[in-house]
């Protein structure tokens, strides 16, 4: 069963970058099938994505944080990375990473979570 | 920008009981791009339903989706101490290409 682990700091200060990394096991990142995504929960907030990136490069942003986010892709590493400038308190949350089929298909697997703190 | 809202946003209910939890769209959705999800605290989202009323793998039948157009509902049938957690739904829009998701209803025990 394919995997997805978030890995990066846990604390950002305000005004700088956000940088997280999404290790993809037991699998594929290269799958012609899927898509990968980004996705993040403010404490005791609901769920918002940010934006799903093809192994080809591809990519599709929210349109509200498009200005800031970059997402890549390294498919000899079998990852794929989340970047988010100009952090302030309101980038506080959970980022989850995810995997969906064709655009428009949901979010079959998820990984568990990492907590990232904006503050100085 | 589709904007989804869900109905209640908390809904108290004892084990046995049914739940029907809605998901109204700001316009039409395709049915093919709405999907439901489980929250417990503390962990990730859980795959429910896709294209509306279609069930995940491993999802169990008590758990179903129906809905068309603006209106969408999860049910689920007899509810067990397992269900009681946050569920969301999700739509994708092609133009521009994104994905938004409702609030949450958070389903607790009466």
């Amino acid at each position: 069963q394919l995997q997805l682990q978030e890995s990066g700091p846990g604390l950002v200060k305000p005004s700088e970058t956000l940088s997280l990394t999404c290790s993809v096991s037991s699998g594929s990142i290269s799958s012609s099938h899927y898509y990968w995504g980004w996705i993040r929960q403010p404490p005791g907030k609901g769920l918002e994505w940010i934006g799903t990136i093809y192994y080809s490069g591809s990519t599709y942003y929210k349109s509200s944080l498009k200005s800031r986010v970059t997402i890549s892709v390294d498919t000899s590493n079998n990852q794929f990375s989340l970047k988010l400038s100009s952090v302030t308190a309101a980038d506080t949350a959970v980022y989850y990473c995810s995997r969906h089929g064709p655009p428009g298909t949901a979010f079959d697997i998820w990984g568990q979570g990492t907590m990232v703190t904006v503050s100085s | 920008e589709i904007v989804l809202t869900q109905s209640p946003g908390t809904l108290s209910l004892s084990p046995g009981e049914r739940a029907t939890l809605s998901c109204r769209a700001s316009q039409s959705v395709s049915s093919s791009y709405l999907a439901w999800y489980q929250q417990k605290p503390g962990q990730a989202p859980r795959l429910l339903i896709y294209g509306a009323s279609s069930r995940a793998t491993g999802i169990p039948d008590r758990f179903s989706g129906s809905g068309s157009g603006t209106d969408f509902t999860l049910t689920i049938s007899r509810l067990e101490p397992e269900d009681f957690a946050v569920y969301y739904c999700q739509q994708y829009g092609a133009s521009p290409p994104m994905y938004t998701f409702g609030q949450g209803t958070k389903l607790e025990i009466k």
